[in-house]
This record gives C-alpha cells, structure tokens and sequence, in this order.
C-alpha cells in the first residue's frame, strides 16, 4: 500500500462549480499534512496547511479526519486559473521529509 | 531574496555520462531535500541533506546516485553513467528548520534527458 494514496483524476469540473477530493495515508503517526499544486512542468508550491480544526483560505477548504486517515480538499467557485495538479503532501513521525501523494489533476473548463 | 536556485534548468546527457544537478537554498536555509519526479507520476524523495552531512538518503538508489552539501556551496545531486531511466525532473527543497515544515520552498527544478 503506498503511503500517501491520491486518485489521479482528471476532474472536469464547470467554471464556477465547485469540486472537492480526498487523499488517504497508511500512517497513522503522520504528524503534518498539506496540499500543495503543481502546474504542468513546475515546480510544486504550498497551497495550504491543513489543520485538525479544519480550514479555509478563501475558496479552498481543507479538513482531517486522522480517524479514517484522510484529508480532503474543496474549491468552491472553480476558475479556469485552478486548473493544475494538487498534490496531497503528508510529513510521517520522523518529521523529515515530505512524502508526497501522486497527485490529482483537476481540469475547469468554460 | 533569491528563492532555491537550481541548475542547470534542463540537462541533455547521453547514456553513460554523468549528470551533476546543483541547488543553492535559501538564504538561512541548512537543509535541503532532493525529490525526483518521473513523467506522469508524483514526487519521490530522495535524499536529505544537512551541511556537510547525509541526514536520510532513503530515497537514492543503491547505485550510480551520490549527494553532498559541502560547507560551502551548492548541494550537488550527482549521477554517474545515466540511463534512459535517469529521465526526469529533479527538485530541491530547502528548509530553515525541519520542524516547520510550511518552511518547504522548491527550486524549479532539473530536467534532464538521457538520450
């Protein structure tokens, strides 16, 4: 089992619509969690931290739930400018590196 | 306030030469973490470096793969006699301290081509 598990996509998602998609990790003494977005070819940059609370940054909400260990990410009111790879990014107990998830692609279209 | 600088940008070897990628981190940065990143798939760590010292190299494969960070200068990523395999974007990330892992900042990345 692979330890940060993401489903690839494409999501086709309406301009405007809102979308949302999990990201699953085997262990369960991971410390930190992320998502980060990677636009094709580039190199990945910090969308945001996700807390145990939950939270939001504008139209992006992110949430953990360490019972069933997962985290989630929603994008209300797609624009066309989302359009990239988020990638789920979890920090094991070790606390030294990133491991990453493999990614999924969210695609909105006019 | 430069960000990670890597280079070269892209890196065209033909099989059996040996590719070296560099990374300068951050200004005030003293670890830095190499990931590779296969076409299609997502980033893998490699190997994670400290001043002059090899933190967890996990990652690397057995052979052909070395890494150092030098006291003073860039951290280099070195590959000897590369394969077809080789083919990939490689990252670095460099951080102030490795608990404040919002402190993560990605160069743009090597992307070398074994031909």
């Amino acid at each position: 089992r692979k330890e940060v598990e993401q489903d690839p996509g494409p999501f086709n998602v309406p301009e405007g619509a809102t979308v949302a998609f999990n990201c699953t990790y085997s262990n369960s003494a991971s410390q930190s969690f992320f998502w980060y977005r990677q636009d094709c070819r580039k190199e990945p940059k910090l969308l945001m931290s996700v807390y145990s609370s939950g939270n939001e940054d504008g139209r992006f909400t992110a949430q953990l739930n360490r019972a069933s260990q997962y985290i989630s990410l929603l994008i209300r009111d797609s624009k066309l400018s989302d359009s990239a790879t988020y990638l789920c990014v979890v920090i094991g107990p070790a606390g030294n590196k990133l491991t990453f998830g493999g990614g999924t692609r969210v695609l909105v279209k006019p | 306030n430069a960000g990670v600088m890597q280079n070269p940008r892209h890196l065209v070897r033909r099989r059996g030469q040996e590719a070296r990628l560099r990374c300068s981190p951050m200004k005030g940065h003293s670890h830095v973490y190499w990931y590779r990143q296969l076409p299609e798939e997502g980033l893998k760590f490699m190997v994670y470096l400290q001043k002059e010292n090899i933190i967890d190299e996990s990652g690397m494969p057995k052979e052909r793969f070395s890494a150092e960070f030098p006291k003073e200068g860039p951290s280099i990523l070195r590959i000897q006699q590369v394969v077809r395999g080789d083919s990939a974007a490689y990252f670095c990330a460099s951080s102030p301290d490795r608990t404040k892992p919002d402190g993560y900042t990605f160069g743009s990345g090597t992307r070398l081509t074994v031909v």
